[in-house]
């Protein structure tokens, strides 16, 4: 089956520790993304990358880093300079990083941190 | 991106038809609208877009007024399935990148 897979699906850490979130997909798209969504409130987004070696911030990117090693991989982590890591966070895809009209994004079933 | 304004929440009977509202009065002549959909605590999921002309789809209809200051996602037969936050979303096309700007959206209550 073709698709995005975040894992694991809840995760728990201890505030001041870094901790990396796994986004893989198989669709062979270029782009990827990755957003952080708090309760009641929309997607934001922290960092994405429209080429393997290459990514840009978002609008939230302070207290986290990615790395795009790999077409199929995109993995975050979340440092213990965000200060409020508690969230549920999106991984996307792409077929390229154009704003074309069909360039649809493909999200993952997400991810929910939990700082303790 | 121009900005969109969605109601809050919205509810309808099963078997109805939903229609949700979008404005987006400052949207360029290059932006698209887009509409995903959100299931608790899944990701989101695309529906439909649209320039100037209705579309539709396995999924939904989306109208568009004729000045494209709003817009209008229709599901014709809605199930329990449907109970969603939907987004309406514009975007420009021809720029680098992709990214969508996703506001609070409308929580779309299906009752049985």
């Amino acid at each position: 089956d073709g698709g995005i897979t975040q894992s694991p699906k809840y995760l728990f850490r201890k505030e001041g520790q870094n901790v990396t979130l796994s986004c893989e997909q198989n669709l062979n798209h270029d782009a990827m993304y990755w957003y952080r969504q708090d309760p009641g409130q929309g997607l934001r987004l922290i960092y994405y990358s429209q080429i393997v070696n290459d990514f840009q911030k978002g609008d939230i990117a302070e207290g986290y880093s990615v790395s795009r090693e790999k077409k199929e991989s995109f993995p975050l982590t979340v440092t213990s300079a965000q200060k409020n890591p508690t969230a549920f966070y999106l991984c996307a895809s792409s077929i390229d990083g154009s704003s074309g009209p069909f360039n649809e994004q493909f999200f993952g079933p997400g991810t929910r941190l939990t700082v303790l | 991106d121009a900005k969109t304004t969605q109601p809050t929440s919205m509810d309808c009977a099963e078997g109805r038809a939903a229609n949700l509202p979008c404005n987006h009065s400052t949207i360029s002549g290059n932006e698209y609208v887009y509409w995903y959909r959100q299931i608790h605590s899944q990701g989101p999921q695309y529906i439909i877009h649209g320039l100037k002309n209705n579309e539709t789809n396995e999924m939904a209809s989306l109208i568009i007024t004729e000045d494209r200051k709003s817009s209008t996602l229709i599901l014709p037969h809605a199930t329990l399935r449907d109970t969603a936050v939907y987004y309406c979303i514009v975007r420009v096309a021809g720029t680098s990148g992709s990214r969508l700007t996703f506001g609070e959206g409308t929580q779309l209550t299906v009752n049985p």
